[in-house]
């Protein structure tokens, strides 16, 4: 059973307009939802977070939109540079103990391909 | 340089051997984990350790076994009974209070010959 839905395998975008990469999760006890960048042979790398207390978190280029009642959320990566090309992972977790979020589930990724 | 270290990058093995694989963190994390990559399958959680000498099997732990006998270091090993191990393998650490945010090694790629 996949929780963490990432619908598009792949996405292809010209450079310099928007990303938007989707995200969708069936688990409603999931409360904190990150992005990871994964090139290659290497493994991923944090991108940015959200906690379900906020819809939205801005990083520089990178925005994460959080919709609650529809268990959505989005990416949006602008201006798209080159560099960008990459897979991107969606992942949730949720609080089980005082210890904290103990596990990260991921989606299966969607591989974003900026064309110059 | 702070990191996770993953070795070996690529390695073959023949039906029935068992293998491990090394991961060792110099981060000072407590929490570490072992995800798989399959193509088409994200990432799937085999096991995790939030300190030392005590770990949780994740989603898909069968055929596999791990041991945390130090903070630094979080050993995979992939059985015989583990039917098919060939995969991406990742390492990831992380302080283990903090929601998710994980730091992950560059992984192991084992193929089964």
């Amino acid at each position: 059973d996949q929780q963490v839905k990432q619908n598009s395998p792949s996405l292809s975008v010209q450079e310099g307009r928007i990303s938007i990469l989707n995200c969708d999760y069936t688990n409603s006890m999931f409360d904190y939802f990150l992005w990871y960048k994964k090139y290659p042979a290497e493994g991923p790398t944090f991108l940015i977070s959200i906690s379900s207390i906020k819809d939205k978190n801005e990083d520089g280029r990178f925005t994460v939109f959080l919709n609650k009642s529809a268990k959505h959320l989005s990416l949006h990566i602008v201006p798209s540079q080159p560099g960008d090309s990459a897979v991107y992972f969606c992942a949730a977790s949720a609080q089980v103990s005082n210890l904290g979020n103990e596990k990260l589930t991921f989606g299966t990724g969607t591989r974003l391909t900026i064309i110059p | 340089d702070g990191g996770i270290t993953q070795s070996p990058k690529y390695l073959f093995r023949k039906e029935g051997q068992n293998v491990t694989l090394s991961c060792e963190q110099n981060l000072n994390h407590d929490a570490m984990y072992w995800y798989r990559q399959d193509p088409g399958q994200g990432l799937r959680l085999i096991y995790y350790s939030q300190i030392v000498n005590d770990f949780q099997k994740g989603d898909i732990a069968e055929g596999y076994s791990v041991s945390r006998e130090k903070k630094e270091s979080f050993p995979l090993t992939v059985t015989s009974a583990q039917k098919n191990p060939t995969a991406f393998y990742l390492c990831a650490s992380s302080i283990g209070v903090l929601p998710g945010e994980l730091f992950f090694g560059e992984g192991s790629r084992l193929t089964v010959l």
